[in-house]
């Protein structure tokens, strides 16, 4: 069953323009992981928060967790026709040694 | 990290017959997953393959139709037996190297069924 949820589904920008995507969970979790998808293809790792973090910064990524809320955001500055992909987010259980959940994803184009 | 590959990378199959696919992992790691996504979905599990364990399979999926094998700590299979239009999906395999850390993903395994 899927744990997260993402918000938008689908996103239109321009390039240069700031993305910013949402996830929801349903229960506790160890850590909280985004992804990235190109066109079906494998699943590239971006960032991973854990439960008792709020912020984390990877370059042009920037991902923040709120516990209280059950909710994450991933967002992309300035961004480029390359960081055109599928997002999805994913949670590990408390006890962390159990595989992730996944959320729906967002598709985000980037219209250079 | 560890770098993960997956043969093959596509296929395209007739219906009622098996393919099993390959993931090797470029280090030991005990805890190996494999996951499905179905066109335009998201990542549904599989099963846990464990090695020296019989794999653990999730809700709606049965070792008849997924039997996975897991003879060492870097490698493992899953075959899709007597396929169907609806076997059609990714199949990727995925590691945790470490616990509560990063999840890895191999490239995955593209089916096509006819």
């Amino acid at each position: 069953s899927q744990q997260g949820e993402e918000d938008p589904q689908a996103l239109s920008i321009q390039e240069g323009e700031n993305a910013t995507m949402n996830c929801s969970y349903k229960t506790s979790i160890n850590n909280l992981q985004w992804y990235r998808q190109n066109s079906g293809r494998g699943l590239v790792h971006l960032i991973l928060i854990r439960s008792n973090e709020r912020e984390k910064h990877s370059g042009r990524l920037r991902v923040t967790l709120d516990t209280s809320k059950k909710s994450s955001s991933l967002l992309i500055t300035a961004s480029r026709a390359a960081d055109t992909a599928s997002y999805f987010c994913a949670t590990s259980p408390p006890s962390g040694n159990t595989p992730l959940v996944f959320g729906k994803g967002t598709r985000l184009s980037v219209i250079a | 990290s560890a770098v993960i590959s997956q043969k093959p990378s596509r296929d395209i199959c007739q219906r009622g017959t098996s393919l099993t696919i390959q993931c090797q992992v470029d280090s030991q790691v005990t805890m190996m997953f494999w996951y499905r996504q179905q066109p335009g979905q998201s990542l549904t599990l599989i099963a846990t393959a464990n090695q020296g364990s019989e794999a653990t399979y999730e809700s709606g999926f049965v070792i008849d139709k997924f039997p996975i094998s897991r003879p060492n700590l870097t490698f493992s299979t899953l075959t899709v037996s007597n396929m169907s239009p609806e076997d059609s999906s990714i199949y990727l395999c995925s590691v945790l190297p470490g616990q509560g850390g990063e999840q890895y993903f191999g490239p995955g395994t593209r089916l096509t069924v006819t």
